[in-house]
């Protein structure tokens, strides 16, 4: 199994642009979450799906953040407009059913 | 509210030597306690979990923890770091499930010296 997926490793865009972080979970994992990590806050839970149905985004930091997960196998996070305060790692993990497997992350630097 | 607390932002120890990581959490219930790694440029990494029973767990890479209930504590050890084991780790609570929302401390950074 090539573990959860996430694209892209890096990403770079200037102040006010659309930013689309993309994940594959573990296939037959029911599970999906979307954390950031950065260095003042920590790592924190965004959203997480439940069988594709979000089960709670009250970690979404405000409405320019949106989360999708259309079918079982991919996810989508959506920073519209991104801010430079937005730079952190995100990871996406999904999960059986005693633990969360995290992807390696998605660097974002928003300038 | 729940919450994990780790004292220790920074620990340095010399290759060879015993090390513990502390962990403490605020919860009700007997939490879902785990016990994560990341190294520079990646993902976590499971170490270790407990979810009940034995309170002495063993995990990967020769670290265990104990769960204290008293003390509202799950420490990491390992008898002999090896400089690999540099990395961050990451005390973390499953709130009403072992596949719910972690909450995660803020990690402590350990360096290992030769």
């Amino acid at each position: 199994d090539a573990g959860v997926i996430q694209s892209p490793r890096h990403e770079v865009t200037e102040m006010g642009q659309e930013v689309t972080l993309r994940c594959k979970p573990i296939s037959g994992h029911n599970s999906l979450f979307w954390y950031r990590q950065t260095m003042m806050r920590g790592l924190e839970l965004l959203i997480y799906f439940n069988n594709n149905v979000p089960i709670d985004d009250s970690g979404m930091p405000e409405d320019r953040f949106s989360a999708k997960m259309p079918n079982a196998s991919f996810s989508t996070l959506k920073i519209q407009p991104s801010e430079p305060r937005d730079s952190a790692v995100y990871f996406c993990a999904s999960s059986s059913q005693d633990e969360q497997f995290f992807g390696p992350g998605t660097r974002l630097t928003v300038l | 509210a729940q919450s994990v607390t780790q004292p220790d932002i920074h620990i340095t120890v010399s290759e060879g030597a015993s090390l513990e990581l502390r962990c403490n959490y605020s919860y009700g219930a007997t939490p879902y306690l785990f016990w994560y790694v990341q190294s520079p440029g990646q993902g976590l990494q499971l170490l270790l979990k407990y979810f009940s029973g034995d309170t002495l767990v063993q995990g990967i890479k020769g670290f265990e923890a104990e769960f204290k209930r008293s003390q509202s504590s799950f420490n990491l050890r390992k008898p002999s770091v090896h400089w690999s084991d540099a990395a961050e780790y990451f005390c973390a609570v499953g709130v009403s499930s072992p596949t719910d929302k972690l909450i995660f401390g803020t990690g402590t950074r350990l360096q290992v010296f030769p």
